[in-house]
Parts: C-alpha cells; structure tokens; sequence
C-alpha cells in the first residue's frame, strides 16, 4: 500500500498569515504513462463532507479560492494558504489515487492563532 | 443540483448486516466511477470501496474484502454497498462520492453528507 504521510498534523497560524501543509507517499504517484500526479487536496470543516481543492496534483477545482495553491511531484507535495482567513479553518487530507487500496493523509488540522 | 445523498444507516450488532444506499442526481450517474470512503468517529477518511461506471470493475480495501460489497443501478441513479459480518471497528460515517473519471484511478469530486454505520451489542 501507499502510505501518505502529512505534517504538521495540525498548526495555529494568524489570520492573513501562510499556512503551509506537506505530504509525502511512500512511493512515487506520478504515472510516467501520462505525466501526471495521482494526487489530490480535500478541505474538510467540522460536520460537513470533505470538499476537494485540486486534483492532479496541481489543477484547481473551480470554486477554490486563489489564496489555496501547491507544487511537488512525484513522492513530495505542498498545500499552501498565502493568506489565512476564518473560513479556511479546517481539516485538509492529501489522497492518492494511483494504487489501490487508494490512500488518505492522516489530515492536518489548521486553526487560527 | 448537483448532489448524492446516502440512506440505510443505523445501529447493527456485531455480525449482522446492513444494506447503504447513494441516490444520485445532477449528472449523468453512469458516466462516473464512485466510492465508499468511511470516517470512524473523531478520525480520518478511510478509502473503502470503487466500482467503474459500467460496473465492470470493483476494489476494495483489504479491512473489508470479503464482507462488502459494492455495486449500483445505473438506471436508479443509485450506488449501493452492501456489508455483512460487521465488526466494532466498522462503525463510522460512510460517504459515497463521485469519481472525476469513469475509471476507478480518479479524484472524488463529489461528496455526499455521509450515513452513520453504528455496530454495537
């Protein structure tokens, strides 16, 4: 199985403020068939659904906000807020979709300092 | 709308069964892979199951292999998820969600509210 492992497993950042959220899988979840990252983000706040945020890695679900952008490839992956705000707290998972069983994060929880 | 909403949870004893239904609307439900993500109580998601819009292919996670099973009716727009020999540690919330992809190697884009699957004597 492909283990996905994310820190910090929760951070207190200030409002207007950078968060940044890391993920690394045990082994690669780029396909070299086509190129791509079988990598995506989910938000998840309290009593609701989880909502994705970008998928393949890098392309952003229509609807999330600019201040959510990423980067990596391969094994290694970042999620980051550029500007903290009261609705981004919340719990946000890294998946990868490239082996089955298709694996989670243990999610990383961010809260306002 | 665009939206799945999940049925037939509740309380079972260990070893019993229960039947979870999605009811899908909004897009065209056989076009999509979908899946059973589960979320035991205070913790993370757990992946359970996908099937292939056509049904031709199924997955599951080793922890339910042999006890679940996954299927749908694409003429009801529904997915189903069958689960018997329940255990303790089966209690969670179950989610059905939309793949991206008719294909099972896809993204969830699509999450319903969740039915609560509680295994308890």
């Amino acid at each position: 199985d492909i283990v996905m492992t994310q820190s910090p497993d929760s951070l207190a950042v200030s409002l207007g403020e950078r968060a940044t959220i890391n993920c690394k899988s045990s082994q690669t979840v780029l396909h070299s068939s086509n190129n791509r990252n079988y990598l995506a983000w989910y938000q998840q706040k309290t009593g609701q659904p989880p909502k994705i945020l970008f998928y393949w890695a890098s392309t952003r679900q229509s609807g999330a906000p600019d201040r959510f952008s990423v980067s990596g490839s391969g094994t290694d992956f970042t999620l980051t807020i550029s500007s903290l705000q009261a609705e981004d707290v919340a719990v946000y998972y890294c998946q990868q979709y490239f082996g089955i069983p298709q694996t989670f994060g243990q999610g990383t929880k961010v809260e306002i300092k | 709308e665009t939206q799945l909403l999940e049925s037939g949870g509740g309380l079972v004893q260990p070893g019993g069964s229960l039947r979870l239904s999605c009811a899908a609307s909004g897009f065209t439900f056989s076009d999509y892979a979908m899946s059973w993500v589960r979320q035991a109580p205070g913790k993370g998601l757990e992946w359970v199951s996908v099937i292939s819009g056509g049904s031709d292919t199924t997955q599951y996670a080793d922890s339910v292999k042999g006890r679940f099973t996954i299927s749908r009716d694409n003429s009801r727009n529904t997915l189903y998820l069958q689960m018997n020999s329940l255990r303790a540690e089966d209690t969670a919330v179950y989610h059905c969600a939309k793949l991206g992809c008719t294909g099972i190697s896809c993204y969830c884009n699509l999450w319903g509210q969740g039915s609560l699957v509680t295994v308890s004597s």
